[in-house]
């Protein structure tokens, strides 16, 4: 079956720490995107890529990193920089980069709880 | 830039009621606008989206939408709903490249 897996489900980890949360994707798409969801603020734009080995800063990108070395995988790191990393991450891909009005396939999330 | 504000952060309605869940985005020349529906601890799956032509548009799970060209809006709609619709839905807007989200709309459906 195509579509989005991000592991894992439930993440622990303690305050200081880096730490790395995966998104595979086997839709053949270009485009593929990180939010970070808290309670009553939506979805908020973390990075984004359109190709491999390219991507761009969203709204909130201050604290994490991402790299994009292959079409199908876009690792976030979570740095010790992050003031407020708990939160739940959802990663999303869509089909073609610019591709007006495409609509974004999501993953079905990592839970990261720092202690 | 775009922006989508989601009028109501909470609605509880009764098991086989109507609801109308409110949205409105700011303008621009081209539109295109989807919705969303979130299940608890659970990613995002689309419910419908209008790219251009019929105003009215029809989704999954007896969802509908209609866009607003004047009134900036896209309100989405159920005649009857479920129990099982209670989940928190977005509204959500296209833009360069990007979807920009509303805060989200819990759905409460009571039996």
């Amino acid at each position: 079956d195509g579509g989005i897996t991000q592991s894992p489900k439930y993440l622990f980890r303690k305050e200081g720490q880096n730490v790395t949360l995966s998104c595979e994707q086997n839709l053949n798409h270009d485009a593929m995107y990180w939010y970070r969801q808290d309670p009553g603020q939506g979805l908020r734009l973390i990075y984004y890529s359109q190709i491999v080995n390219d991507f761009q800063k969203g709204d909130i990108a201050e604290g994490y990193s991402v790299s994009r070395e292959k079409k199908e995988s876009f690792p976030l790191t979570v740095t010790s920089a992050q003031k407020n990393p708990t939160a739940f991450y959802l990663c999303a891909s869509s089909p073609a980069s610019g591709g007006l009005g495409d609509e974004q396939f999501f993953g079905p999330g990592t839970r990261l709880t720092v202690l | 830039a775009q922006s989508v504000t989601q009028l109501d952060s909470q609605v509880p309605v009764f098991e086989e009621a109507p609801v109308e869940l409110r949205c409105n985005y700011s303008s621009s020349v081209s539109v295109y606008l989807f919705w969303y529906v979130q299940y608890p601890n659970q990613g995002l799956q689309l419910l419908l989206k209008y790219l251009s032509g019929s105003t009215l548009v029809k989704g999954i799970n007896g969802f509908e939408a209609e866009f607003n060209k004047s009134q900036t809006s896209f309100h989405l709609r159920k005649p009857s709903v479920h129990i099982s619709d209670t989940a928190e839905y977005f509204c959500a807007v296209y833009y360069t490249g990007k979807l920009i989200f509303g805060q989200g709309t819990t759905l409460q459906v009571k039996p």
